[in-house]
Parts: structure tokens; C-alpha cells; sequence
């Protein structure tokens, strides 16, 4: 089994570039989430899906919009990248809000 | 606001037993994890209290204690594939899990 994936494991991006990071997962969990990890900071929660259909925002979630057309999938848009938004992207998913969280492998953006 | 502290880096020898503390501070307390992240890599599912209390898994252990906001999980008989970052997370009153930074620990032989 799969698990969660994401795509592209890296990036290098130039500012005011749009960029979409795709993830999938194969465990027909419910819910889904994006964060970001830097250095020093804990992992920051950026948008998450409770099920398919709907969406909300997290901790960190300007300059970034999200969408769940459906249970497995869970794209992370970035609209017009910043340098800020160099960072380490994990999607995660859980069978329910209240469930473990299981991450995918991350994708590496760096922003130019 | 909402505060996970966790120290930021270990040291311990191999074969020997560690405690990496958590503080936290949040609204609301659903629950404790700890997860295990090695360099470069996506973080894995350790443990989880949601009770006062000890959960035992083999070489590890986490407890909790929530009238202190505290948790502390406990590896005995270290290995080096046991160096990795540890990261605590409580799942507040909204249900989203609030992060601490992590603590790197480092296995010597």
C-alpha cells in the first residue's frame, strides 16, 4: 500500500510563479492536512479538510488555497510564490479530526 | 496563546535510557502525541495519551500528566537508529494538533 503521496519531492521556484503540490493518499481516510516545517519552528498547519467536499484554514494559511474535489486527493496551490514560502511541505491524513495523523514523504520548495 | 516547549537537542549513549520532556500550554486538551522524525525524512506516529498515565511500546514510553501540562517520553536500551528529532503535539479544543519545535537526539557509542 501506497499510502500518501506527494509530488514533486522538489521544487525550485521563481518568485511570482504559480506552483500546485499534489498529494494522494490510498487509505480512504476522511481527513486531510497540509503544514509547513522550518527550521527552529514546529509544524504549522496551513489548510485542512475534514471530508470530501470542504475545507478550512489553519494557522498559516495566506498565500495558499486548497481543494478537495474528492476523498484522495488534496492539492496545495501556491498562487504567486514569495521567497517567504521556502519551506518543507508534508500533507498528512487521518481516518477522522480526531485520528492519527499520517504524513507523506514531503515536498522541498525553495523559492528564488 | 498556545505553547509546546520541548528541549532542542539530546545527547545520550547507546544502550543507555533517555527522557525528552514536553510542556504544553493550549486551549483546550484532547490528547498527547509524540512522533519521530529522522533527517529528510516525514515524521511517524509514536504514541498517544490522552489519560494520565503511562502507554508502553516496546522500548518506549510516554506519560502523561495533565493537571502538570506535561508528557515525557522514555527510550531505554538506545540504539543509533534511535537518533531522530522527537516531536510532541497536543490536538487542542478545535481538534487541530499544535506542534512543538522538536528535540534532536543525538546517540553516541
Amino acid at each position: 500500500t501506497a499510502g500518501i503521496t506527494q509530488a514533486p519531492t522538489s521544487q525550485i521556484l521563481a518568485a511570482g510563479r504559480s506552483m500546485t503540490l499534489r498529494c494522494t493518499q490510498d487509505m480512504r481516510h476522511n481527513a486531510m492536512y497540509w503544514y509547513r516545517q522550518d527550521l527552529g519552528l514546529g509544524l504549522r498547519l496551513i489548510h485542512y479538510s475534514n471530508t470530501a467536499g470542504t475545507t478550512g484554514k489553519g494557522e498559516v494559511p495566506d498565500g495558499y488555497s486548497v481543494s478537495r474535489a474528492n476523498t484522495d486527493d488534496f492539492p496545495l496551490t501556491l498562487a504567486s510564490a514569495v521567497p517567504s514560502q521556502t519551506s518543507v511541505y508534508f500533507c498528512a491524513s487521518s481516518d477522522s479530526g480526531e485520528g492519527t495523523q499520517y504524513f507523506g514523504p514531503g515536498t522541498r520548495l525553495t523559492v528564488l | 496563546g498556545q505553547n509546546i516547549d520541548q528541549p532542542t537537542e539530546m545527547t545520550a549513549t547507546e544502550g543507555a535510557i533517555v527522557q525528552i520532556n514536553c510542556t504544553y500550554q493550549t486551549s483546550g486538551f484532547n490528547g498527547l502525541f509524540w512522533y519521530q522524525q529522522h533527517a529528510g525524512e516525514a515524521p511517524t506516529f509514536l504514541s498517544y495519551n490522552v489519560l494520565d498515565g503511562l502507554e508502553e511500546k516496546g522500548r518506549l514510553t510516554s506519560v502523561l500528566s495533565r493537571s502538570k501540562g506535561y508528557s515525557y517520553l522514555l527510550l531505554k536500551e538506545l540504539q543509533m537508529k534511535d537518533s531522530a528529532s522527537y516531536l510532541c503535539a497536543v490536538r487542542d479544543s478545535n481538534y487541530q494538533l499544535i506542534w512543538g519545535a522538536g528535540t534532536k537526539l543525538i546517540i553516541k557509542p
